[in-house]
């Protein structure tokens, strides 16, 4: 298994877009997955096999994957999006790697 | 709809064991996989092993090899894990997460968590 690397943190203005990165040019080919998860609460799915959303996501979530690393976008920030995101793959061996999360602050 | 619901909290005293239950329902429980998840104070998401319920077969990663062993009763669609010989740091928010049991899919519905306490 791998460490799926991610910044620990991104701050950004609403309306402006957040990009938070997953695997720091160590990612495959495997589909991300990314979940989205707010103070107690267990996480959500807001993008899956790399740029797909889940009925209920708004358009402003999508996602990316580009040779060795993946992208999730959100454009026009609103304070509601202030959470932690953490990526996600199935590894070669059938095992589940989440990355290392990424708290998204809204200025 | 689709739901996950587990068992209340927990506190425990290392060395013991502890289980929890996560009762789905509103989906078709044969056709999924159902996952555990844990997620320590202030940590980050750790996953800890899968069970496919229509065959009763479970993977885990090597750190919980040994020590975590997830069952399923499709007569109640509950699924349950159970992590033995516990210690401080397993203090943490536990979740079930359910994913199609095609490859590589995503977990599209999460339990509402379970927090275990490991205090002497």
């Amino acid at each position: 298994s791998y460490v799926l690397t991610q910044p620990p943190s991104v701050s950004v203005a609403p309306g402006q877009t957040a990009r938070i990165t997953c695997g720091e040019n160590n990612l495959g080919s495997e589909s991300v997955h990314w979940y989205q998860q707010k103070p107690g609460q267990a996480p959500v799915l807001v993008v899956y096999d790399d740029n797909d959303r889940p009925s209920g996501i708004p358009e402003r979530f999508s996602g990316s994957h580009s040779g060795n690393t993946a992208t999730l976008t959100i454009s026009r920030v609103e304070a509601g999006d202030e959470a932690d995101y953490y990526c996600q793959v199935w590894d070669i061996s059938g095992d589940c790697v989440f990355g290392t999360g990424t708290k998204v602050t809204v200025l | 709809q689709v739901q996950l619901v587990q068992s209340g909290a927990e506190v425990k005293k290392p060395g013991s064991s502890v289980k929890v239950s996560c009762k789905a329902s509103g989906g078709t429980f044969n056709s999924y996989t159902i996952s555990w998840v844990r997620q320590a104070p202030g940590q980050g998401l750790e996953w800890m092993g899968r069970i496919i319920p229509i065959l009763g077969i479970a993977n885990y990663p090597q750190k919980f090899q040994g020590r975590v062993t997830l069952t399923a009763d499709k007569s109640t669609t509950t699924a349950y894990m159970e992590l033995s010989s516990l210690r401080f740091e397993d203090t943490a928010v536990y979740y079930c997460a359910r994913a199609s049991t095609m490859a590589a899919q995503p977990f599209d519905y999460w339990g509402q968590g379970t927090l275990v306490t490991v205090s002497s």
